[in-house]
């Protein structure tokens, strides 16, 4: 039971190149989350997906775009990047509803040169 | 809205020195209250969770934490800390929108 994968583990990119991060989760969970993280701003919120089928915008999405494209894999997408979106990008996945924990993966380190 | 305030970035303590870790939230109803660690170059995992009953939760590795809704608060504390217990902490709220709000974390150092 791998749990909550991510490929890469590490990339660097030029300024204006394109790139998909991957997630898949093997716990069967409805919803599925994508993260940023910055030093000293915690964990934020880029898209999300409550089933298959849907997503929706969280608390910083300028700049990305995400597709379900099943229940397992939820992907994560720069299509221009820049050095703003220098970070750590976690994927997560959840049941559906507030109560419910969310497992994480061990993380993308992306750099934006 | 929902918002967490962790006030204390970095924490140093003994080892086998007691820890408490404050976390203070902002949420019009009960929420949903979740403290993960994060290990270095780790993902995040969840020590403890409280959404109703008993004030005072357990979790892993030790831990416990106490929801005070007069204090609107969810500190987390540990009575021993160990050298393995260095890491980021991080606590979050989710309410009736099924997002976590993360707080901005506390680094913890434990010294021998």
């Amino acid at each position: 039971n791998a749990g909550v994968t991510q490929t890469p583990k590490f990339q660097v990119l030029k300024t204006g190149q394109s790139m998909t991060l991957q997630c898949a989760q093997d716990m069967n969970h409805n919803s599925m989350y994508w993260y940023r993280q910055d030093p000293g701003m915690g964990l934020r919120l880029i898209y999300y997906s409550a089933s298959e089928g849907t997503t929706d915008k969280g608390e910083v999405p300028n700049g990305y775009n995400v597709s379900r494209l099943n229940k397992r894999e939820f992907s994560l997408r720069l299509e221009s990047a820049a050095p703003s979106q220098t970070s750590v990008y976690f994927c997560a996945s959840s049941e559906r509803g507030p109560a419910y924990e969310q497992y994480f993966g061990p993380g993308t380190r992306l750099t934006v040169t | 809205a929902q918002s967490v305030t962790q006030p204390d970035i970095h924490i140093t303590v003994s080892e086998g020195a007691s820890l408490e870790l404050r976390c203070n939230y902002s949420y019009g109803a009960t929420p949903y209250l979740f403290w993960y660690v994060q290990s270095p170059g780790q993902g995040l995992q969840l020590l403890l969770k409280y959404f109703s009953g008993d004030t005072l939760v357990q979790g892993i590795k030790g831990f416990e934490a106490e929801f005070k809704r007069s204090q609107s608060s969810f500190n987390l504390r540990k009575p021993s800390v160990h050298w393995s217990d260095a890491a980021e902490y991080f606590c979050a709220v989710n309410g009736a929108t099924n997002k976590l709000i993360f707080g901005t974390g506390t680094l913890l150092a434990v010294q021998p």
